[in-house]
């Protein structure tokens, strides 16, 4: 564990299913973040939250919406998705203003779209 | 814009050195990390340089040129653990502190 949770660690849906993916950190990081990542291509940011604040959203559709309820807790909703949208997704936290710190990533869920 | 290039796959023998290399292109730069990802794992940590030269950490090294927009992971005595992708990260920070990263290099170590 890396200290970063993620759950669950594969979820199958179908297009009409609603589902939501979370994260939890306990390293007092107040930064968070949603990445998306695809076969062959760079982890996509998706989602920054500080201090419980989105500050940070990369174009993303509206059938992923994000949830930050404490700085401990992140949330990504689900609904109508697209089989495209089948990837890894990975939570990271870190500190604001982390110079030299970097992210600690959670292991990820492993979304299927069918 | 930014961008990060890699190359995407590489092959070498246990107990050889592999170099990889990583250019990008990013605003508001401030130092470049490596991580390494095995299948199904979440990416950890494996170096960071903010200053131009060489950071040495064991087995692994990486190299940073700032003026030229370059970096290198240098992998010695190559184990067959060390098959794994290798992901470059360039660290901006302007509306908010993030990292922006390449595709990945996927090593594999042969026997």
């Amino acid at each position: 564990e890396t200290g970063v949770t993620q759950t669950p660690r594969h979820l199958v849906m179908g297009m009409t299913n609603k589902k939501s993916l979370k994260c939890e950190q306990h390293l007092g990081h107040n930064a968070m973040y949603w990445y998306k990542q695809s076969a062959k291509k760079p982890l996509e940011l998706m989602f920054v939250y500080s201090l419980e604040e989105r500050v940070e959203n990369n174009s993303v559709p509206s059938r992923f919406s994000p949830e930050c309820p404490n700085s401990s807790h992140l949330f990504l909703h689900l609904h109508t998705l697209q089989p495209e949208d089948s990837a890894l997704y990975l939570c990271a936290s870190s500190q604001d203003k982390g110079h030299g710190l970097g992210y600690t990533f959670g292991s990820g869920t492993r979304l299927t779209v069918v | 814009g930014q961008n990060i290039d890699q190359p995407t796959e590489m092959t070498a023998t246990e107990g050889a050195i592999v170099q990889i290399n990583c250019t990008y292109q990013t605003s508001g730069f401030n130092g470049l990390f490596w991580y390494q990802q095995h299948a199904g794992e979440a990416p950890t940590f494996l170096s960071y340089n903010v200053l131009d030269g060489l950071e040495e950490k064991g087995r692994f090294s990486s190299f940073l040129s700032r003026s030229k927009g370059y970096s290198y992971l240098l992998l010695k005595e190559l184990q067959m653990k060390d098959s794994a992708s290798y992901l470059c990260a360039a660290e901006g920070m302007d509306s908010s502190y993030k990292l922006i990263f390449g595709s990945g290099t996927r090593l594999l170590v042969r026997p």
